[in-house]
């Protein structure tokens, strides 16, 4: 699995738009880009992945980059119920390693 | 989406006990599971991978005999901790992937404390 890098940590205000970075640059062909985010003392819950193209579901948007060596993902009206530990994973299902995540803080 | 079922959510033993974690796959069948686990402001560490059918693959400085998997079906997969000790007090998550399917599901976790 590649190795990512993340945001120790960022806020955001309640209602606007999270942007969270991650760089793979070390990423190969046939690895996707996976988000999970983790609350305190749960199991991660999936929040979208992609393989060249940008992607959208109800919960985000993840837009990767032409050279696929960093991605973004999106949240697009944060909630308080957003506050998470936030994990980019470039990877397949032979492993699947996390890497040290991003504590994302919505605040009022 | 898929649902993942792990119990106990959370144990407390004895030291020198062994205790049994089940994860089970209620509407697919899982081909791959792995087994991780995590301490109190820290990332999930991969302890293991297991394909249905075979022997697990232990991650660098994962003891085998200690932590013992079976993936005994398409549906459930163990981790038994063996002889635990207080350090090996931690919050244990499966998760599973399908044929076919992109995604990995997990687990809500295990909470073990041994005291």
């Amino acid at each position: 699995d590649a190795k990512t890098t993340q945001p120790t940590s960022m806020d955001c205000a309640e209602g606007r738009a999270a942007n969270l970075p991650c760089n793979h640059s070390t990423i190969s062909g046939n690895e996707y880009v996976y988000w999970y985010r983790q609350i305190h003392s749960q199991g991660p819950q999936y929040i979208i992945h992609g393989l060249k193209n940008n992607e959208t579901n109800e919960m985000a948007s993840l837009i990767i980059t032409e050279d696929r060596k960093s991605s973004t993902l999106i949240l697009p009206h944060a909630t308080l119920r957003d506050t998470a530990v936030y994990y980019c994973i470039a990877g397949n299902f032979n492993k699947f390693y996390f890497g040290s995540g991003t504590k994302l803080n919505v605040k009022p | 989406g898929a649902v993942v079922s792990q119990h106990p959510s959370w144990v407390i033993c004895k030291s020198g006990t062994s205790v049994k974690i089940e994860c089970r796959s209620l509407d697919f069948q899982a081909t791959t599971m792995f087994w991780y686990r995590q301490f109190p402001k820290q990332s999930l560490m991969l302890m293991a991978t297991s394909n249905e059918g075979s022997k697990a693959t232990y991650e660098q400085g994962v003891e085998k005999d200690k932590f013992l998997i079976n993936h005994a079906s398409l549906t459930l997969s163990t981790l038994t901790v063996t002889s635990a000790h207080p350090e090996d007090s931690s919050f244990y998550i499966c998760s599973m992937v399908g044929t076919g399917n992109e995604k990995l599901f997990f687990g809500s976790g295990t909470q073990l404390s041994v005291l």
